[in-house]
Order: structure tokens, then sequence, then C-alpha cells
């Protein structure tokens, strides 16, 4: 069975605080995603990478950078937190050739206050 | 990519057939049709997928009409644990990276 694995659930940080959510996948896919989940709003993607050291900018990258050192890794790091960034964060591994077929960690609920 | 319609809850009984519904009628010929489900406080879980043809897995299967214009997610014999909302996808081959979940059926499996 494929798994996603995030380092935690639940999150609160502070405004102005370095925030860094780790996703780990071991099914040796080559995408990995970060999406934010909001009520209302659906899914929606931060950053896709689909190699090491790879990025693309998803729809909503403002605020957020990430580190793609190896494979089985990827990092969301939140800068600078801003209360408009609490929200459920998904990571997301897939294989190049099925993009569709994506296989989401358990998620990381993050506030910021 | 296509957009989808479905109903925003149902209910089934447990052990009964659940069906799902999803209108998708602007699908293009290179879409697929994806199943989602998300089950409450955690990610969402791929089920199945199918262009044209019916599909079958251990989870489920995906039935779509011959014109493409609507598909049916059968679960079997639900339980308790298949309580979750289910969201129906279309997406072109070699499409946009991320998926676009909409907001999905909410179902909800009665003892």
């Amino acid at each position: 069975d494929v798994k996603v694995t995030q380092s935690s659930r639940y999150l609160v940080k502070r405004t102005g605080e370095k925030v860094f959510l780790e996703c780990v996948q071991d099914m040796d896919h080559e995408n990995m995603f970060w999406y934010r989940q909001d009520p209302g709003l659906g899914l929606r993607l931060i950053y896709f990478s689909y190699d090491v050291k790879m990025k693309e900018k998803g729809d909503i990258p403002e605020g957020y950078s990430v580190s793609r050192e190896k494979k089985e890794r990827f990092s969301l790091i939140l800068e600078s937190a801003s209360t408009n960034q609490t929200s459920m964060y998904l990571c997301a591994s897939s294989s190049r050739r099925r993009v569709g077929e994506q296989y989401f960690g358990p998620g990381t609920r993050l506030t910021v206050t | 990519d296509a957009k989808t319609t479905q109903p925003p809850s149902m209910d089934c009984a447990e052990g009964r057939a659940a069906n799902l519904p999803c209108n998708h009628s602007t699908i293009s010929g290179n879409e697929y049709v994806y199943w989602y489900r998300q089950i409450h406080s955690q990610g969402p879980q791929y089920i199945i997928h199918g262009l044209k043809n019916n599909e079958t897995n251990e989870m489920a299967s995906l039935i779509i009409t011959e014109d493409r214009k609507s598909s049916t997610l059968i679960l079997p014999h639900a339980t308790l644990r298949d309580t979750a909302v289910y969201y129906c996808i279309v997406r072109p081959r070699g499409g946009a990276n991320n998926l676009f979940f909409g907001t999905g059926t909410r179902l909800t499996v009665i003892p």
C-alpha cells in the first residue's frame, strides 16, 4: 500500500513564525504535491514537484516555499506565518505516468494565532 | 477540464449497495473520470478511475454511460466506514497537475 506520512496532525504557531511541514512517501513516486483545504474553497494546489530539486508553482504559492532534496521527502515552508494561513495542509504523491491517481497523507491542521 | 455535478448528500443502509451518480455532460474524448473520497478529518483517498469502459477494483465499481456524459460509483456492500464525502473528478490525460475537487456527495451509511 502507498503510504504518505506528514510530520504533524495538529500544529499551533504564532504569527511571524517560520513553519516547516514535512511529507514523506514510500512508493518511489516522482511527483509530490502540497494542497491546502478550506471550507467552501475545496483543495487548492500550493506547489508541485516532479523530481528532486524541481518544483512548480500551483494556484496559490504566495507566502509559501518548498524543498525537495530527496525523492521521498517534500517540505512546505511558511516563511512568516500569518493568520490567513490557518488551514488543513495535505501532501500527496503520484507516479509520473499516473498524475490523476494521487495518494494523500492524513493532513496537518495548522492554526496560526 | 469538464465540470461535474453531484447530489450534495445521500443516505444508504448498511449492507446495501451505494450508487453515487455524477454528471459530466461536457466531458471530452481524452478526459478520464476519477473518484476519490474523504473521510472526516483525513486526506482524500483515491478509489477508481476510467475512460469509457466499466471498471472494478477491490473498493468499488465504476459504470460510465455509453455517451460518457455521466457515471455511477457503486459500493456493493456499504459499511459504516464508507461514510464520507465522495468526489467525482474529470481530468484529461496529461492535464494539469492538480485535481479539482468540487463539493462532492456526502454519503451517510445508516446502521
